[in-house]
């Protein structure tokens, strides 16, 4: 079964510590894997896309890492602000066919 | 900058009701979707169309209906709203010649409560 398997559910940090999410899928064949921004109450924004062949990729203080071979990718959050407040979304599309959405990890940064 | 706007931000409507929740886009994009998203259920794909009048079930068609007569504009549509769609709804649209693959660009969403 194509599923994205995203922990934790939620997170609590303090402001400037960093914190890293984690997802894993079992979709294939894989095509890509993209993590989303949503803010509460908006409707998600892109921050990375990786494809099989990229390890790391890197969006300002966001940085994600993907292992094909194991189905994982992780979300690393450097120096967090009360702007990092969100929910981090998962998206594994599978060949060319629709996305697999995983549930989030809602990220709280407190001051 | 792409700019995907939909009718309402909030919607109230009763059970029975016929609902209609408009999206447009504003970037020529070829692919547009229409997604529920409820607490811990992630988002789920409703209909999305890949051109004009042309249409395809989701994993959740079931209530709903679509309408995308204009490449700019996708409607969604209850037909008969039931408490069970109570939901936020999001519409998102992506282009076909996207070089960074297949980015999807969100709506704010429309909340809508059905009493």
């Amino acid at each position: 079964k194509n599923q994205v398997e995203q922990s934790p559910q939620s997170l609590i940090i303090l402001e400037g510590k960093n914190c890293t999410l984690q997802c894993n899928y079992t979709v294939s064949p894989f095509s890509n894997l993209r993590w989303y921004k949503q803010d509460t109450g908006r409707g998600p924004v892109s921050l990375t896309i990786m494809t099989f062949s990229e390890n790391t990729k890197s969006n300002g203080r966001y940085t994600a890492t993907l292992d094909a071979d194991t189905k994982q990718s992780s979300l690393h959050i450097t120096a967090s602000q009360l702007s990092d407040s969100a929910s981090y979304i998962c998206v594994v599309r599978r060949g060319y066919s629709t996305l697999t959405f995983g549930k989030g990890t809602m990220l709280l940064v407190s001051p | 900058d792409v700019k995907v706007t939909q009718s309402s931000r909030y919607l109230v409507k009763r059970t029975g009701e016929k609902v209609f929740l408009e999206c447009v886009q504003d970037m020529d994009h070829e692919n547009m979707f229409w997604y529920r998203q409820d607490p811990g259920l992630g988002l789920r794909l409703i209909y999305f169309s890949y051109d004009v009048k042309m249409k395809e079930k989701g994993d959740i068609p079931e209530g709903y209906s679509v309408s995308r007569e204009k490449k700019e504009r996708f409607s969604l549509i209850l037909e008969s709203a039931s408490t069970n769609q109570t939901s936020m709804y999001l519409c998102a649209s992506s282009s076909d010649r996207d070089s960074s693959g297949d980015t999807q660009y969100f709506g704010p969403g429309t909340r809508l409560t059905v009493l």
